[in-house]
């Protein structure tokens, strides 16, 4: 069945730096691959989007990057923040599914 | 403002003990509804979603059901719990399908079972 991996477990950078977390999906006709950022105990919150018509979006210190070739996207974090620490899933789907990677656990040291 | 709210926040209940999970989404007409169950320290899997009042659509068994007795009121249940059903139960909404943009999740609830 369709499969994302999410490649990085745990993530260790420190403050400034910046931190990539990659995927990669199975289903060749994904066309939407959303990142959610879950903080401990908490809910998740929808960071940024990227669909298949595009290789690249950018909010703010947020990059997304797809590569349709590979099936493979990944979230970069820029100047990282201490607040940036939490855990974040990748995904992909169709009209009513996603399916989710495991998720990153990003630790972001002072 | 669109709010959505899951109630309770946290449950303890016995193995083979009935289950109520509720909730509720305010300011927004129609949504698409999501139940999510995430095992501790785990990803997300989707078990029901529903497009319309009265319509729901099982993703997985998990001897879990589902029904959205009114627009805006998504419940989860179960006559008999299992050990295997703890976990983050999390509720969300979405303008459309869940490829259409993002989806908005309620704060969950945690549910153990002894």
């Amino acid at each position: 069945g369709e499969k994302v991996e999410q490649h990085e477990s745990t993530l260790s950078v420190r403050e400034g730096d910046s931190a990539v977390i990659n995927c990669t999906y199975t289903d060749t006709a994904s066309s939407y691959f959303p990142w959610y950022k879950q903080e401990a105990g908490k809910s998740l919150h929808f960071v940024i989007d990227i669909r298949s018509n595009v290789d690249r979006k950018q909010s703010q210190r947020l990059i997304v990057l797809l590569d349709k070739k590979a099936k493979r996207f990944s979230l970069h974090i820029t100047a990282t923040q201490p607040e940036d620490s939490a855990i974040y899933f990748c995904a992909d789907g169709d009209n009513s599914k996603l399916i989710w990677g495991l998720g990153t656990s990003l630790v972001v040291n002072p | 403002a669109q709010t959505i709210h899951q109630w309770p926040v946290a449950e303890i209940k016995a193995v083979g003990s009935p289950l109520s999970l509720g909730c509720t989404i305010k300011g927004k007409s129609s949504p698409n509804l999501y139940w999510y169950w995430q095992a501790t320290g785990g990803t997300l899997q989707q078990l029901f979603y529903s497009i319309t009042v009265g319509q729901v659509e099982s993703v997985v068994q998990l001897n879990l059901s589902a029904s959205r007795p009114k627009d805006d009121q998504f419940i989860l249940s179960t006559e008999k719990l299992l050990l295997s059903h703890s976990g983050f139960y999390l509720c969300a909404w979405s303008l459309a399908g869940v490829n259409t943009g993002q989806l908005y999740f309620g704060e969950g609830s945690k549910l153990t079972v002894l």
